[in-house]
């Protein structure tokens, strides 16, 4: 079974604060993606990634950014916490064949909460 | 423009009734595919369904089908005799273009479908 595994379940952070949230998959996957989940607006991706060392920015990436050293790990940063990146926040990777990427497997989600 | 737009934030539907999730996407490109995600109270994603722009038949896994009309620009799922364990929410996304024409890995999501099953 894929698993994609983000390393905390729960987070409180302060305005501010220099926030990492961790993603780590064990099937070799070549994308990795970061979305925010918000009551009444779905997901929204926020940045992904189809290799290592590549990054592309999704549709809401201002206030975030991303690292991919190594295939299976891919982090989300958050460069200065502010109220408003208070959400949930999921990490997915997915095969890609024949150039297109095939479903994503998902973590289990990280709640993020600035205070 | 919204890629991806579900209609309906919630619909009930009473127990082994069928009902329709509606989807409908906006893409130029010709090689695109959807997809069809659970998401129980939980909060796990499961991946349910996948259609692919040029595949000549409808999904169908079990009692999910997709109903796909492309020159509609929609991706309907329809679940068939519905149980109190679809209850949940459902989100339909997308994925454009390849890699040859510059896209291929980013996939779009809508804002999901609450469902309720009711006895």
């Amino acid at each position: 079974d894929v698993k994609v595994t983000q390393s905390s379940r729960y987070l409180v952070k302060r305005t501010g604060e220099k926030v990492f949230l961790e993603c780590v998959q064990d099937m070799d996957h070549e994308n990795m993606f970061w979305y925010r989940q918000d009551p009444g607006l779905g997901l929204r991706l926020i940045y992904f990634s189809y290799d290592v060392k590549m990054k592309e920015k999704g549709d809401i990436p201002e206030g975030y950014s991303v690292s991919r050293e190594k295939k299976e790990r891919f982090s989300l940063i958050l460069e200065s916490a502010s109220t408003n990146q208070t959400s949930m926040y999921l990490c997915a990777s997915s095969l890609r064949v024949y150039g297109m990427a095939t479903e994503a497997f998902f973590g289990q989600g990280t709640r993020l909460t600035v205070v | 423009a919204q890629k991806i737009t579900q209609t309906q934030p919630g619909m009930f539907v009473q127990e082994k009734e069928a009902v329709t999730l509606d989807c409908t996407y906006d893409t130029s490109d010709q090689s695109y595919g959807l997809f069809w995600y659970k998401q129980p109270s939980s909060g796990e994603m499961i991946f349910l369904i996948y259609q692919g722009s040029y595949d000549e038949q409808n999904a169908t896994e079990g009692r999910y089908s997709l109903n796909f009309q492309k020159a509609r620009k929609s991706a309907n799922l329809v679940i068939s005799a519905s149980q109190l364990g679809d209850s949940a929410m459902y989100f339909c996304a997308m994925r454009e273009g390849t890699i040859l024409t510059g896209g291929g890995n980013k996939l779009t999501f809508g804002t999901g479908t609450q469902l309720k099953v009711e006895l």
